[in-house]
Parts: structure tokens; C-alpha cells; sequence
């Protein structure tokens, strides 16, 4: 079936480093893909999306470009922030359900 | 307006009881989704429902558990003979239909087993 890999975390950063959170997923077909946010004591939250090959999400700074010849949709941002700690998951639309990645933690030091 | 909410925010109970877990979706949404949160397993999809009806009940983990939505609004997981390995957040969320449209989470159930 279809799943998506992640980078383990925790990733520790410095306030306004560069960010990569790497994301490769496994599918039959083209389907959505997506990348969620969990911020400390709050819901699961949509981040961004793409729902073709090609196509760039971006929210808040963050960017992931849908790249269908390497099957990855890494999340990416120049300048992260401290309110920017949170745990991130990539995830995959398979009919009407999403298959999420195990999550990543980042930590953003001031 | 009122986004998901869900009932109850925490549930400690012990190992052997039955356990309901309540999801209130947002009001117009038809699909209304159940997932698990666990250490172990990550974020799982257990059921969803389009109105009334669970077109895709492929990730219930056992048949102790099972699910129920009516009048297309409120549904409730119930999960019977609890192990400790259900120990994990509940999380419920709902879209204006399927496909395209986003899913908006609620808080969750954090239910712990002892």
C-alpha cells in the first residue's frame, strides 16, 4: 500500500537557519500530498499542499515542491523562528483517507 | 466559527472497560474521520463516514473496535474490552465532502489504560 518516510527527528535549529525536513513517499498513482503541523497543546493543523506533480505549497514561509521523478515533497524555509517549534508530518491522500508520516520534532533555539 | 470539538478531552480507565469517544464535526460537514495517535504506531486511519454511511472501516485494529454516526452529524468511537495497547490520542476530523476538500482535526482524546 501507500505510505510516506520521513526524517527522524528531533531536529535542533537555531533561530533564522535554513530548514529541510526531508519527505519521500510510496504510491500507485499521483495522489495529493500534504504536510501538517502539530504546535505544542494544539490540534493537527494543514500546512501546506500540492495535488499534482510540479506544483509548489507554500504557507507561513514554509515551501515543498511536488516532485514526482524522486517521489519527495520535502518541506523547506530560509529563515525559521522560534514559534516555529511544533512536530511536522507528511502525508499522503489515498481515496478519502490520509496515510501520514511518523512526524518530525523541531526544536528552534533563540 | 466552531471548528471540530471532541468529548472527552482526557479518559483514564481501566483495562477490560468499554470506552465511547465523541466527535461533534463541524456543522454542514458530510465526512467525518477517526485516527489514532500513538508512540508506537504514528497517526493511523481508523474509519470514515460519509453521512450515515462508513464507506472505509480498514483501520479498525480489532473488532472491539467499532464506530457510529447519526444524523449525519455526531459520532461516536466505542472502543469494548480496553487493552493497554489502546492507550494512544483519539483524533477525529471532518470535510464539507470527500476528496478534494480539506480535513480539519479536532483536539483529540487522549485515552490512557491502566
Amino acid at each position: 500500500g501507500n505510505s510516506v518516510t520521513q526524517m527522524e527527528g528531533p531536529v535542533t535549529l537555531s533561530e533564522e537557519a535554513f530548514l529541510t525536513i526531508n519527505c519521500t513517499y510510496t504510491a500507485t498513482g499521483y495522489p495529493s500530498l500534504f504536510w501538517y503541523v502539530q504546535y505544542p497543546g494544539e490540534g493537527l493543523q494543514l500546512l501546506l499542499k500540492a495535488t499534482k506533480a510540479d506544483d509548489k505549497g507554500s504557507n507561513k514561509g514554509f515551501e515543498a515542491t511536488y516532485r514526482k521523478e524522486t517521489t519527495s515533497f520535502h518541506l523547506e524555509k530560509g529563515s525559521v523562528q522560534v514559534s516555529d517549534s511544533a512536530v511536522y508530518f507528511c502525508a499522503l491522500k489515498e481515496d478519502d483517507k490520509i496515510i501520514f508520516g511518523k512526524g518530525t520534532r523541531l526544536h528552534i533555539l533563540p | 466559527g466552531a471548528g471540530v470539538s471532541q468529548s472527552p478531552s482526557n479518559k483514564v480507565t481501566e483495562k477490560g472497560k468499554d470506552v465511547e469517544l465523541r466527535c461533534d464535526p463541524i456543522s454542514g460537514h458530510t465526512a467525518l474521520y477517526w485516527y489514532r495517535q500513538s508512540l508506537g504506531q504514528g497517526l493511523e486511519f481508523l474509519i470514515y463516514f460519509q453521512g450515515n454511511s462508513a464507506p472505509d472501516k480498514s483501520g479498525l485494529p480489532s473488532d472491539r473496535f467499532s464506530a457510529e454516526r447519526t444524523g449525519g452529524s455526531v459520532s461516536t468511537l466505542t472502543i469494548q474490552r480496553t487493552q493497554q495497547e489502546d492507550s494512544a490520542v483519539y483524533l477525529c476530523a471532518s470535510s464539507f465532502g470527500t476528496g478534494v476538500y480539506e480535513q480539519y482535526f479536532g483536539p483529540g482524546t487522549r485515552l490512557t489504560v491502566t
